[in-house]
């Protein structure tokens, strides 16, 4: 079974903080993808990445960054934590027919 | 522009069927998937259309109509544990990234 690990089921930080959170997968994807989930919203990709070193923007950057230097770990950075950044986030792995299997999530409260 | 219209929310009694619908408007197409969500968890994989047609798995079917731009999923002899938001998610062309509806939630009753 591909294994998608984000490191915090929960986190709560303080406004202004630089937050990072983790994620890897184990199946040798190349495709790896940040989502932000809200209630009404749905999933809105926030980031993705093709290749190592490789980056490419999705939907709602803003206020994010990325950073891929091994192909097994994409972390997403944001570099001050805004309130309005509270949400949950979903890393993606994405194999052929399946699809993104996804990690198990990470609610964020920001404060 | 990319647009995916599911209903926000649908009742049902455990052991009957129910057909959830999505349509999609998206600039290019690689397929249609559809995942279930639990609340407080992740997405988890249920089906994928790439061809018009019926695609069966157990007790879940999901169905595509490329043409048309529509798919739905239908569920039988629902079960209480089938209480989740349901997804409906197409894979663009191009880039190959999943473009999500805002999902269907799904309450079975007793």
């Amino acid at each position: 079974d591909v294994k998608v690990t984000q490191s915090s089921r929960y986190l709560v930080k303080r406004t202004g903080e630089k937050v990072f959170l983790e994620c890897v997968q184990d199946m040798d994807h190349e495709n790896m993808f940040w989502y932000r989930q809200d209630p009404g919203l749905g999933l809105r990709l926030i980031y993705f990445s093709y290749d190592v070193k490789m980056k490419e923007k999705g939907d709602i950057p803003e206020g994010y960054s990325v950073s891929r230097e091994k192909k097994e770990r994409f972390s997403l950075i944001l570099e001050s934590a805004s309130t309005n950044q509270t949400s949950m986030y979903l890393c993606a792995s994405m194999g052929a027919r399946d699809g993104y299997t996804f990690g198990s999530g990470t609610r964020l409260t920001v404060v | 522009g990319q647009n995916i219209d599911q209903p926000t929310e649908m009742t049902a009694t455990e052991g009957a069927i129910v057909q959830i619908n999505c349509t999609y408007q998206t600039s290019g197409f690689n397929g249609l998937f559809w995942y279930q969500q639990h609340a407080g968890e992740a997405p988890t994989f249920l089906s994928y259309n790439v061809l018009d047609g019926l695609e069966e798995k157990g007790r879940f079917s999901s169905f595509l109509s490329r043409s048309k731009g529509y798919s739905y999923l239908l569920l039988k002899e629902l079960q209480m544990k089938d209480s989740a938001s349901y997804l409906c998610a197409v894979r663009d062309g191009d880039t190959d990234k999943l473009i999500f509806g805002t999902g269907t939630r799904l309450q079975v009753f007793p």
